[in-house]
């Protein structure tokens, strides 16, 4: 089973809301990516957690904060987000073999718009 | 600089119409390349792995092969729900969590 899910599909919320998206797999994986995307484009990395520790930051803006509580989840949490900030937001895990570069598999994703 | 390049940008094919897609990269040391594909509004799902050039792998209609400069996915006699974007990626040689994108094919398939 090479499933990964996110919730929820769809978020509409204004600049002033908090709000968090949530991701989970169950493949044993112990590496989670959160990724932004635009319409037409492909995905942009933003965080990376490794054995749920922050491994990669993409230099993203403080209004998105991750949180790894365990090896099968992985959260967003928004605030005071932008109407720039609209796109479909990626969950990806992958396994840590270290050999070779491990597959990233993805969620559905959660279509997020702000007004 | 580590580069990922797709074409066509937009391929449309007559149902059983056989094609290829292109995939090239520059990267020191390449460590994978990844295909996947991606409906409108959905995540992208996982179609292949490759990993030493010569190396090729089959899934129903599809087809992927890589030499030491690029990529191709060969679709044979499509139907119209191979209908899709098909996006390439290669590890970053620095960090290979981090993917260099292609900006993807955009592939329609007409009844």
């Amino acid at each position: 089973d090479t499933e990964v899910t996110q919730t929820p599909k769809h978020l509409v919320m204004g600049m002033t809301n908090k709000k968090s998206l949530k991701c989970e797999q169950h493949m044993g994986h112990r590496a989670m990516y959160w990724y932004k995307q635009k319409a037409k484009k492909p995905p942009e990395l933003m965080f990376v957690y490794s054995y749920e520790k922050l491994s990669i930051n993409e230099s993203v803006p403080s209004r998105f904060s991750p949180e790894c509580p365990n090896s099968s989840l992985l959260n967003l949490h928004l605030h005071a987000l932008q109407p720039e900030d609209s796109a479909l937001y990626l969950c990806a895990s992958s396994s840590t073999t270290g050999k070779l570069t491990d597959t990233q598999y993805f969620g559905p994703g959660t279509r997020l718009t702000v007004l | 600089e580590d580069q990922v390049t797709q074409s066509p940008e937009a391929l449309r094919l007559q149902e059983g119409e056989s094609s290829s897609l292109n995939c090239s990269y520059t990267v020191s040391g390449l460590r994978g390349l990844f295909w996947y594909r991606q409906d409108p509004g959905k995540g992208p799902e996982f179609l292949f792995t490759l990993y030493s050039a010569g190396e090729e792998k089959e899934k129903e209609r599809l087809k992927a092969t890589l030499t030491k400069k690029e990529s191709f996915l060969h679709i044979t006699a499509p139907k119209p729900e191979d209908s899709a974007t098909y996006l390439c990626a290669v590890p970053n040689a620095g960090n290979n969590r981090k993917l260099i994108w292609g900006l993807g094919t955009s592939l329609a398939v007409n009844p």
